[in-house]
């Protein structure tokens, strides 16, 4: 299994659509999980943090399920500006970010 | 927004020059990062810095030397670049906490191409 591992899409939907992702993750012992989106050629940026079971933020929710590994990211009323593409980031045993190859999204009029 | 910077935004430069990438946060964080982005791929971890010492060193080619002046500065120096070395050049940075994991605040980079 790979440390870290993302459906890499693209995920095309429309406008005010619901969309979710999935990351699958091997270090059983990790603690802390992030979703960074990253736009084209730019940096990526923290969207969030999960530390327990899950965490919200307006239209973004992220769910944990320590018991199957995995991490979803659902994004609620999609807007154009959400178009980006979306790395799931998990610590490995050494305490080192390992990021997924990212899911690729397009919100399209 | 960020509060990570990095100069230069752009760089070209050729297989005999020498140039540095520098970095600064002003958040406090104790721990620094490098890392290397090609197009379409997530970002490779080059070097780690902790409380201002190398702690991780990925298998850099020594072409990439980086340093850590003090807490805030981070440097990238670069000698006898390849062309395969063009790619996004990306600092982080973050908090430093015993064992725990926290995460990383990018600066917006560095675009190198060696030509």
């Amino acid at each position: 299994r790979k440390e870290v591992e993302q459906d890499p899409g693209p995920f095309n939907v429309p406008e005010g659509a619901t969309v979710a992702f999935n990351c699958t993750y091997s270090n059983s012992a990790s603690q802390s999980f992030f979703w960074y989106r990253q736009d084209c050629r730019k940096e990526p940026k923290l969207l969030m943090s999960v530390y327990s079971s899950g965490n919200e933020d307006g239209r973004f929710t992220a769910q944990l399920n320590r018991a199957s590994q995995y991490i979803s990211l659902l994004i609620r009323d999609s807007k154009l500006s959400d178009s980006a593409t979306y790395l799931c980031v998990v610590p490995n045993q050494g305490g080192k970010l390992i990021f997924g190859q990212g899911t690729e999204l397009s919100v399209k009029p | 927004d960020t509060e990570v910077t990095q100069t230069p935004k752009h760089l070209v430069m050729g297989m005999t020059n020498k140039k540095s990438l520098k970095c600064e946060q002003h958040m406090g964080h104790r721990a620094m990062y490098w890392y290397k982005q090609k197009a379409k791929k997530p970002p490779e971890l080059m070097f780690v810095y902790s409380y201002e010492k190398l702690s991780i060193n990925e298998s850099v080619p020594s072409r990439f030397s980086p340093e850590c002046p003090n807490s805030s500065l981070l440097n990238l120096h670069l000698h006898a670049l390849q062309p395969e070395d063009s790619a996004l050049y990306l600092c982080a940075s973050s908090q430093l906490d015993g064992g725990e994991t926290y995460e990383q605040y990018f600066g917006p980079g560095t675009r190198l191409t060696v030509t």
